[in-house]
């Protein structure tokens, strides 16, 4: 089972809100990771989890918070986020970060609108 | 850091044609190149890898190509059908340093079957 699994499927917020998107694998994989994509443009990291623990921030705003519950779990919380961070969040998972074991599995997607 | 270069970033070719796609990199420590597909709306899905030990695989209609020595690697489809129409990204990561295992992603393709 390839499946990395993502709710909401879709999310309208207000600038002023909180709200949260979560993933879940059960694959068994140790690494995790948080993208954002853009209409025609590829996806572009934002966060990486190795073993539960933040490995890379790619300079994202702290307008976005990552969590690692556990390994299975990855939740992106939003607060006070702006029209421009609409796009689609896509969490992927593979079995690690190195050691040869790359295959990044992607889930659906969250279409966020910010309004 | 590294960088990936792709073309065409649109191909339209008729049904049963071949479709290629050609991407280059910078970081000659990068050892891992997948390919995915992305049709509208959905997400990302793995449709073949090649690490650098490795001159070509194939998968069906499918297969990767990849030339080390000039950095680059290429995509071909063989007999193309309506439904390969989609977005295509390449993508490069290395086994080394602070970044390893992250994919780095060309801008992607746009490929048109034509029935």
């Amino acid at each position: 089972d390839t499946e990395v699994t993502q709710t909401p499927k879709h999310l309208v917020m207000g600038m002023t809100n909180k709200k949260s998107l979560k993933c879940e694998q059960h694959m068994g994989h140790r690494a995790m990771y948080w993208y954002k994509q853009k209409a025609k443009k590829p996806p572009e990291l934002m966060f990486v989890y190795s073993y539960e623990k933040l490995s890379i921030n790619e300079s994202v705003p702290s307008r976005f918070s990552p969590e690692c519950p556990n390994s299975s779990l990855l939740n992106l919380h939003l607060h006070a986020l702006q029209p421009e961070d609409s796009a689609l969040y896509l969490c992927a998972s593979s079995q690690d970060k190195g050691g040869g074991s790359y295959e990044q599995y992607f889930g659906p997607g969250t279409r966020l609108t910010v309004t | 850091g590294e960088n990936v270069e792709q073309h065409p970033s649109t191909l339209s070719v008729q049904e049963g044609d071949s479709a290629v796609i050609k991407c280059t990199y910078s970081d000659s420590a990068s050892n891992y190149f997948p390919w995915y597909k992305q049709e509208l709306g959905k997400r990302p899905q793995l449709i073949i890898d090649i690490r650098s030990n490795v001159g070509e695989k194939k998968d069906q209609r499918i297969a990767v190509t990849l030339n080390k020595t000039a950095k680059h690697f290429s995509l071909h489809i063989t007999e193309t059908q309506p439904e390969d129409s989609a977005v295509y990204f390449c993508a490069a990561s290395s086994n080394y340093g602070g970044s390893q295992g992250n994919l780095i992603f060309g801008k992607g393709t746009k490929l048109s079957v034509k029935p």
